[in-house]
């Protein structure tokens, strides 16, 4: 079965400054890969989505991820945070249809932004 | 155009107790998914609905059941319910083919 490993549960940077936050996935072939964000209390907002062609992804709000298939990693990036981004993060993996079907996700990275 | 829409916003049950919760896809939608977030987790998948049935399903028992409308929309159902059932139940909604988007959820208490 899939699984998916968000190896940092919580961290703080600093308004301004970049942020990397990994993901690496166990599945033998590639699946469709997922970042969704998470505001308290709040659903999920698909930020982007990977499917195929173009390593480098970009999303929404100023966030990119890029595909590593020989690390089996999808790590979301973005140059300058800002006071807003500070919510839970998720990577999740599908299988099937673009994505449709099952998604699985990690556990989640926290994320807390100081002035 | 509506996102996907759930209803209640939160609920609080006592335990042995039994529970529905209901979801509107987005408009264009025809497949729904439901997932249950515990606190501090990711959220698990329970199943998908498709053409008014049950196309796949998590781990999960058989007290937890659901239902898909003619209308697409669709409803989650738990029985006999345990404070382990305590979550917040999120559903989503997608097209045949493509990425689903996620209602804001529901936050189940069970005391």
């Amino acid at each position: 079965a899939q699984s998916v490993t968000q190896p940092d549960i919580h961290i703080t940077v600093s308004e301004g400054a970049s942020l990397e936050l990994r993901c690496n996935y166990s599945y033998g072939a590639t699946p469709y890969l997922f970042w969704y964000v998470q505001s308290p209390g709040q659903g999920l907002q698909l930020l982007l989505k990977y499917f195929s062609g173009d390593t480098l992804v970009q999303g929404i709000k100023g966030f990119e991820a890029e595909f590593k298939r020989s690390q089996s990693s999808f790590n979301l990036r973005k140059p300058s945070v800002h006071w807003s981004d500070a919510a839970e993060y998720f990577c999740a993996v599908g299988l099937h249809n673009f994505g449709n079907e099952k998604l699985t996700f990690g556990t989640g990275t926290r994320l807390t932004i100081i002035p | 155009d509506a996102g996907v829409t759930q209803s209640p916003t939160h609920l609080i049950k006592t335990r042995g107790q039994q529970v529905t919760l209901r979801c509107s896809p987005k408009s264009g939608h025809d497949t729904v998914s439901w997932y249950q977030q515990a606190l501090g987790q990711g959220p698990q998948f329970i199943f998908q609905y498709y053409e008014e049935e049950e196309r796949q399903r998590g781990n999960f028992p058989d007290r937890f059941s659901g239902h898909q409308f003619p209308n697409y929309s669709s409803e989650l159902n738990v029985n006999a319910l345990l404070l382990g059932d305590s979550a917040l139940y999120l559903c989503a909604s997608s097209s045949l083919v493509g990425e689903q988007f996620f209602g804001p959820g529901t936050r189940l208490t069970v005391l």
